[in-house]
């Protein structure tokens, strides 16, 4: 199955600078690479999605860029804030397998304001 | 509108119980998932209904672990002779089928498992 690998594990970052997160995926058929922040308690919440047809995706503070050949994605965050700080995870799903979604081990983002 | 809901939030069992998760998809998704995350791990697959039957139940750890979604909504999980090593946090998930296209996937807030 698919296989994807996330880092760093943990993130520090001040206030007002950016933060990059990165995935790498194994199988090439993968097409759809959601990005999921979750809160102490609580469950994922969507951020932002690209599917492979797209190389980069932006809304508002929060981007995400695909490289298809070298099989890795990654999530930008600019202007952080304290409250973006939470686990961020990757996932990527493979077509025709069930839909199912698989995670990286996710990045704990603290922001220090 | 109403997101997914879970019910219990919190459960404490004794090893060797039988415990039921449920979950209330969006109204209106089809498809409905297990997830399994363990403390400090991304969540896992375990089980994906597409309306009342079970698409793929391949990540579902072994017999104990079973699910059903009967009328094509609501969906228990259920474990039987729980162990310590089922202690996690269960997440449900729904989404729209689209044929065409890959689903984006909805969480809920999960249920926390402890088998003591």
């Amino acid at each position: 199955g698919e296989n994807v690998e996330q880092h760093p594990s943990t993130l520090s970052v001040q206030e007002g600078d950016s933060a990059v997160i990165k995935c790498t995926y194994s199988d090439s058929a993968s097409n759809y690479f959601p990005w999921y922040k979750q809160e102490l308690g609580k469950g994922p919440q969507l951020i932002i999605d690209i599917r492979s047809n797209v190389g980069e995706k932006k809304d508002q503070r929060i981007a995400v860029t695909l490289n298809k050949t070298a099989k890795h994605f990654s999530l930008h965050i600019t202007e952080t804030q304290p409250e973006d700080s939470a686990v961020y995870f990757c996932a990527a799903t493979v077509p025709n397998t069930g839909n199912q979604f698989y995670f990286g081990t996710g990045t704990s983002l603290t922001v220090i304001p | 509108g109403a997101g997914v809901s879970q019910t219990p939030s919190n459960k404490v069992t004794e090893k060797g119980k039988y415990v039921e998760l449920r979950c209330d998809p969006i109204s209106g998704h089809t498809a409905l998932y297990w997830y399994r995350q363990s403390l400090g791990q991304g969540p896992e697959f375990l089980i994906y209904f597409q309306g009342t039957g079970a698409a793929d139940d391949s990540g579902l750890p072994n017999d104990r672990f079973f699910a059903v979604r009967p009328e094509g909504s609501v969906s228990t999980l259920k474990i039987q002779r729980t162990e310590r090593g089922d202690s996690a946090v269960y997440l449900c998930a729904s989404s729209l089928f689209q044929r065409t296209s890959t689903d984006t996937q909805y969480f809920g807030p999960g249920t926390r498992l402890t088998v003591l």
